[in-house]
């Protein structure tokens, strides 16, 4: 099973959009309602941003949204904060004999 | 409040079994829908998932890894124990327990703080 594709790194100026992809297949992405997103602070824990490709957990701003298009997934941060500056990662259920798989990560940089 | 917290060796050398604990609080395993994971990440790389266990004891492993792995529960102790097997240097990584719930399906909400281990001789 490959690791889900996404871009090396992102970035923007605060107050602006940044939008993140997540690639796969029909087998993982495209298969499943079931993409989640995590945001990892250096030296932290990762955390659940997005579940089920665009429900947020409570607690997390709605300026993280994310959506889905065939086998690729999208992270979308608004208004972007200082504090937003961190690790993404996608994941995707991959059926019961894969089960899960995370993407490549991707870091955002606010300017 | 759910909190999990890894446990074990910081260091193990090649050839050697690595065997690490998750201890839980805050939910039970014996719960419908409930289940831990183990993950992983190499020191700058990317998160690698490694292994699932569910409240029912069905258990998923990463295809690669499959079968280096073994992961148990003891719901008793609130433990969940992940073994790998022929440990290499590439297996240095850091490694996460974290939580699992049908509210939110295929994603890990709550996750431990993480445990390094190094693999040298």
């Amino acid at each position: 099973q490959s690791a889900l594709t996404q871009p090396p790194s992102a970035s923007g100026s605060p107050g602006q959009s940044v939008t993140i992809s997540c690639t796969g297949t029909s087998s993982d992405v495209g298969g499943y309602n079931y993409v989640s997103w995590y945001q990892q602070h250096p030296g932290k824990a990762p955390k659940l941003m997005i579940y089920e490709v665009s429900k947020r957990p409570s607690g997390v701003p709605d300026r993280f949204s994310g959506s889905k298009s065939g086998n690729t997934a999208s992270l979308t941060v608004s208004g972007l904060q200082a504090e937003d500056e961190a690790d993404y990662y996608c994941s995707s259920y991959a059926g019961s004999n894969n089960f899960d798989v995370f993407g490549t990560g991707t870091k955002v940089t606010v300017l | 409040q759910i909190t999990l917290k890894e446990s074990g060796p910081t260091l193990v050398k090649p050839t050697q079994t690595l065997t690490l604990t998750c201890t839980f609080s805050g939910f039970s395993l014996s719960t419908s829908g409930v289940g831990v994971g183990w993950i992983r990440q190499p020191p700058g790389k990317a998160l690698e998932w490694l292994a699932l266990i569910y409240w029912n004891d069905d258990k998923r492993y990463s295809p690669s890894l499959k079968s280096r792995l073994t992961i148990t529960k003891d719901t008793s102790k609130n433990q969940v124990v992940l073994t790998m097997t022929n440990m290499d240097p590439v297996d240095t990584a850091t490694y996460y327990c974290a939580h699992r719930t049908s509210y939110y399906p295929y994603a890990f909400d709550i996750w431990g703080q993480g445990t390094m281990v190094t693999v040298s001789s």
